[in-house]
């Protein structure tokens, strides 16, 4: 069973701060990391799909890294704002023909104004 | 916003009675997925397809069974429902490149069994 483990699980910060968090994902095999972005009430959507190495993403004031060999990535928001209050979730895909996608629990980012 | 739709948004059953849920899209994507969201396990794949009459299962897929007829409709039924699959439903898509393509979500399907 692969095992897809995001931290912190939740996360308070006041507007303005930039914060970062976690995904860990097996090192062997890789194929594509995913983050998504999960506002309450809504459906997830894409933020990154990344796939190689040192690859690093950036969408405003949101960023990421990966990196393969360790298994990990982060994913850093810059000046946080309360509208980036939301779960973001990371989804890990092995090196397979298979299209499954393995989800992390989620890192959910409360920012007080 | 890609063009997914799932039906019926909300469904209350009762234990033991059969479920369908429908998911339509009309971008024609070749993958289609199921998940459900639970409080503590986030997303978690029941099945997948890959194509038309393609299908294979995800992490928890006992319980469930899937159809996929035509590119644009993905079917996922509960033969025998039980209240262990009271849980939030999303429908994703994703284009030819499988999972190298980012995923598009339903709105969801709320169920409820009692």
């Amino acid at each position: 069973i692969l095992n897809v483990e995001q931290s912190p699980q939740s996360l308070h910060v006041q507007e303005g701060d930039s914060t970062n968090f976690t995904c860990s994902f097996p090192s062997s095999n890789f194929y594509a990391l995913h983050w998504y972005r999960w506002e309450t009430a809504k459906s997830p959507e894409a933020l990154f799909v990344m796939t190689l190495n040192g690859d690093e993403k950036k969408k405003g004031r949101i960023s990421a890294t990966l990196n393969t060999k360790e298994g990990y990535s982060y994913l850093y928001i810059k000046g946080s704002q309360p509208e980036d209050s939301a779960t973001y979730l990371c989804a890990f895909k092995g090196s397979s023909n298979t299209g499954k996608l393995i989800f992390g629990q989620g890192t959910t980012l409360q920012v007080k104004p | 916003d890609a063009g997914i739709t799932q039906s019926p948004r909300h469904k209350v059953t009762e234990t033991g009675t059969p479920v369908t849920l429908r998911c339509h899209q009309t971008e024609n994507h070749r993958y289609m997925y199921w998940y459900r969201q639970d409080p503590g396990h986030g997303l978690r794949l029941i099945h997948y397809s890959y194509g038309v009459k393609d299908t294979d299962k995800g992490e928890v897929s006992d319980g469930y069974s899937v159809s996929r007829s035509k590119t644009e409709d993905f079917l996922l039924t509960l033969e025998s429902a039980t209240s262990s699959q009271t849980s939030v439903y999303f429908c994703a898509i994703s284009g030819n490149r499988g999972s190298d393509n980012e995923q598009f979500f339903g709105p969801g399907t709320r169920l409820t069994v009692l």
